[in-house]
């Protein structure tokens, strides 16, 4: 079945420095892939997503481009802030599977001033 | 656009009570919502599928009459935690899609805030 696998956390980083959060993929035909962001005590916000090979989704100075070949779906950010501090989910949802969403563990990262 | 308002946002019982949990798609429809349930720095695990008008469809190991799903209309879908105790306490998010297999498949899932469902 799918299946998602992205880093495990915490990743800590200072103001200003670089994220990449890694993420890969096993699907069956082409999945569209997402990247949600939980804050405490909330739900889960889009942050992005692709829906075909090459594809690459921005928002808020995040971005991640969809690539098959290597079944990846990295997330990227070039100068984190503080408010960047959440967990951060990796998701693809399938046709075959009914828009059914699977979830990586979920990646925790920690901005500190 | 696409908001999903979740209520209530915290709840506190006694065991034994059943607990109502609301989903609604504020300004668009949505043909499919989904429950899910998150443990504490955990991922989330999808519980059901429901599609307005039919029966929910759950996952392998949840209770169906223990959880029971309606999707009355496009814009609501209720979550009912019967009877609940202790090992029931938990993260409930909801989320509602556009889409419903297709050429709909490829719209996201929008998220309520959640609710903390905390049984004594």
């Amino acid at each position: 079945g799918d299946s998602v696998t992205q880093m495990e956390g915490p990743v800590t980083l200072s103001e200003e420095a670089f994220l990449t959060i890694n993420c890969t993929y096993t699907a069956t035909g082409y999945p569209s892939l997402f990247w949600y962001v939980q804050y405490p005590g909330e739900g889960l916000q889009l942050l992005l997503k692709a829906t075909k090979a090459d594809d690459k989704g921005s928002n808020k100075g995040f971005e991640a481009t969809y690539r098959k070949e290597t079944t990846s779906f990295h997330l990227e950010k070039g100068s984190v802030q503080v408010s960047d501090s959440a967990v951060y989910f990796c998701a693809l949802s399938g046709k075959a599977a009914g828009n059914k969403l699977t979830f990586g563990g979920g990646t925790r990262v920690l901005v500190k001033p | 656009g696409a908001v999903v308002s979740q209520h209530p946002s915290r709840v506190i019982c006694k065991s034994g009570t059943s607990v109502k949990i609301e989903c609604r798609s504020l300004d668009f429809q949505a043909t499919t919502m989904f429950w899910y349930r998150q443990f504490p720095k955990q991922s989330l695990m999808l519980m059901a599928t429901s599609n307005e008008g039919s029966k929910a469809t759950y996952e392998q190991g949840v209770e169906k009459d223990k959880f029971l799903i309606n999707h009355a209309s496009l814009t609501l879908s209720t979550l009912t935690v019967t009877s609940a105790h202790p090992e029931d306490s938990s993260f409930y998010i909801c989320s509602a899609s556009a889409g419903a297999g297709g050429r709909m498949s490829n719209q996201p899932q929008h998220f309520g805030d959640g609710t903390r469902l905390s049984i004594l």
